[in-house]
């Protein structure tokens, strides 16, 4: 069955770097897009952007350009993404979620609390 | 960048009361409107894509309608279950967006 796992709990400091893999099992890694999707504490949900599978090309939304960095590893079939410079503000958890191009998210990993604190 | 604009932003019904919820477009994005429905502590799960695509193991008393900025998603008879947030996504642009959501509570 298909399945996206992603990694466990998060608790960093400030200025911090950290980096959440999301595992894909029981399709062809490569034919289909992953996205990120962040949710604050008691919010809504938050497209950060998509990475393209088969390119490795990523794509961000404006509020993640900079600190934030989609990377796979293809012959793992594992998705991460990496956020440095860590601010209180990045305290949420952290979703990737698999698309056909252009479409709908039909699969969900299981979301990774990220924690920054002093 | 492409707003879509939920409301209610909250909705309080009695089980077994019919809703719709509307999603709003700042500008036309054809039937690229998808829904989700998200309870506390869990992932979010598709419910209808394209405006109008039923999903596989998906009740049948929710169903979704509209094209260009108006969309709107149907709850026939609400169940316990249904009680939960609920968001829009498009995918016409290659920056997608979420809705604001709107939650579904017990009257």
């Amino acid at each position: 069955q298909i399945q996206l796992v992603q990694s466990g709990p998060e608790l960093k400091k400030p200025g911090e770097s950290v980096k959440i893999s999301c595992k894909a099992s029981g399709y062809t890694f490569t034919d289909y897009a992953m996205h990120w999707v962040k949710q604050a504490p008691g919010k809504g949900l938050k497209w950060m952007g998509w990475i393209n599978t088969y390119t490795g090309k990523p794509t961000y939304a404006d509020d993640f350009k900079g600190r934030f960095v989609f990377s796979l590893e293809a012959s793992a079939s594992t998705a991460n993404l990496q956020i440095s410079n860590l601010k209180n503000e990045d305290t949420a958890t952290y979703f990737c979620a698999r698309s056909h191009y252009y479409s709908s998210f039909n699969y969900w990993g299981q979301g990774v609390m990220v924690t920054v604190s002093s | 960048n492409i707003v879509l604009t939920q409301s209610p932003a909250t909705l309080s019904v009695t089980p077994g009361e019919s809703v719709s919820l509307s999603c709003r477009a700042s500008q036309s994005i054809s039937t690229s409107i998808h829904w989700y429905q998200q309870k506390s502590n869990e992932s979010p799960r598709l419910l209808i894509k394209y405006a109008s695509q039923s999903i596989s193991g998906i009740p049948s008393r929710f169903s979704g309608s509209g094209s260009g900025t108006d969309f709107t998603l149907s709850i026939n008879r609400v169940e316990s279950e249904d009680f939960s947030i609920y968001y829009c996504q498009q995918s016409y642009s290659s920056l997608f967006t979420f809705g604001s959501g709107t939650k579904l509570e017990i009257k």
